[in-house]
């Protein structure tokens, strides 16, 4: 069965602070790995991850992808409050069709 | 580019209706994709269409339809609706060029309350 875990379930910290968020995966015929932010609305993309080892970077969000080890994290550094979200990993995967397969998110509160 | 749009925004059915939802994809995105948010499950994947083709679905059961126009317009429909139906339903829509998955760009959602 196809899955994606991420961890921690729930994180609090305080400004400032670095954040480092997990997604490990177990699926057939991967193809890429998505990171993406929830707030109080739809999810808003972050990043695509597709080769392993090539660091992408927007601002103070960085992430990184390993498919030998089967995982990718997403690093927060310099948390401000707008971080607070839920962030979450996909995998899109599969044949000639595909599809997504989501993790359960992970809940970021950054206290001031 | 106007982003994904969903109607209705809200809506409150009772147990054993039916409901239609209504996502139009960003323009020139031929791939649509829908997903149900709860607390509880997180995203789980519904269906996937591709130039008016089901391509993929996941694990729901028949009560959870879908269907895709040439326009790339997509509805899903729920029949004899269950109170665990209630959720945010979620649309996405995607670029797929050469065969190759592109992001996908997700709409407001649907919050759909069932009494």
């Amino acid at each position: 069965e196809d899955k994606v875990v991420q961890s921690p379930l729930s994180l609090v910290v305080h400004e400032g602070d670095t954040v480092t968020l997990n997604c490990s995966y177990e699926v057939t015929n991967f193809r890429s790995l998505l990171w993406y932010k929830q707030e109080k609305k739809a999810p808003t993309f972050l990043f695509m991850l597709t080769s392993s080892g090539i660091e992408k970077k927007s601002g103070r969000l960085s992430s990184i992808l390993d498919k030998k080890e089967l995982f990718s994290i997403l690093n927060i550094t310099a948390t401000q409050t707008g971080d607070s979200a839920i962030y979450l990993c996909a995998v899109v995967h599969g044949g000639s069709n595909y599809k997504l397969t989501f993790g359960k998110g992970t809940l970021l509160t950054v206290n001031p | 580019k106007a982003g994904v749009t969903q109607t209705p925004r809200y809506l409150i059915k009772t147990r054993g209706q039916q409901v239609t939802l209504s996502c139009s994809p960003i323009s020139g995105h031929r791939s649509v994709s829908w997903y149900q948010q709860t607390p509880g499950q997180g995203l789980q994947f519904l269906f996937e269409y591709f130039s008016e083709t089901q391509r993929n679905k996941g694990n729901f059961p028949g009560r959870f339809s879908g269907r895709q126009f040439s326009n790339s317009r997509s509805e899903m429909n729920v029949s004899t609706l269950e109170l665990g139906d209630s959720a945010l339903y979620l649309c996405a829509s995607s670029l797929e060029s050469g065969g190759q998955v592109e992001t996908q760009y997700f709409g407001p959602g649907t919050r759909l309350l069932v009494l």
